[in-house]
């Protein structure tokens, strides 16, 4: 079974400063990788996807992150943090059904706290 | 385009009485689904809808929930009767198939607090 960690589930961070949230995964078989964010009081919005390319994936609101296959993990960057990215984080996987993909299973979240 | 629709937004209920979330996809949307999310927890899938037929519903603790998609259009979901572990919000995503990559379109979801 497939399965994912979100290693801190908080994060503070000056505005303007660089900050990473960590995602490690575990599975048997190939996934895709996904970073979904969750501000308060609504829905959950996708950042970025891995489905296969380039390990390095770029998405919405300056956000990228890269696959590492070796290390299982799928970390999120941003170089420069604004007030508004303070919201939750969650990293979900999928399998690979050979071109089609799985459902979404998600970790348990990471707060990322953006301080002026 | 118009964005998943969920409603209510919130609702408290004592223990032991029943609830209804309705969920309204986006249009063309063949697929629905319905997640649980505690406080402190990432999304857990409940059930999966493909048109109206269930795809997907090993997570569903079918001795108190229950969801339909009539038309396989509008969905609902129902707990009877509720227990405090049941206080969660209710996320409601469409994709427009099954096992793509066009990704899901979440709703804002349903509070609900059991007291």
């Amino acid at each position: 079974a497939q399965s994912v960690t979100q290693l801190d589930s908080q994060v503070p961070v000056f505005e303007e400063a660089p900050v990473e949230l960590r995602c490690n995964y575990s599975s048997s078989v190939s996934v895709y990788l996904f970073w979904y964010v969750q501000y308060p009081n609504q829905g959950l919005q996708l950042l970025l996807k891995y489905l296969s390319g380039s390990t390095l994936v770029k998405g919405i609101n300056g956000f990228e992150a890269e696959f590492n296959k070796s290390q299982t993990s799928f970390h999120l960057r941003k170089p420069s943090v604004h007030i508004s990215d303070t919201a939750e984080y969650f990293c979900a996987v999928s399998v690979n059904y050979g071109g089609s993909q799985g459902n979404l299973i998600f970790g348990k979240g990471t707060k990322l706290s953006v301080k002026p | 385009e118009a964005g998943v629709a969920q409603s209510p937004r919130y609702k408290i209920i004592e223990k032991r009485q029943s609830v209804a979330f309705w969920c309204n996809p986006i249009s063309g949307h063949a697929t629905l689904y319905w997640y649980q999310q505690i406080l402190g927890q990432g999304p857990k899938l409940l059930i999966q809808f493909q048109n109206n037929g269930v795809v997907d519903d090993s997570q569903l603790p079918k001795d108190r929930f229950s969801a339909e998609r009539l038309k396989g259009v509008d969905s609902t979901l129902k707990i009877q009767p509720a227990k405090l572990e049941d206080s969660a919000v209710y996320l409601c995503a469409s994709s427009l198939e099954t096992g793509t990559f066009y990704g899901y379109t979440f709703g804002s979801g349903t509070r609900l607090t059991v007291v």
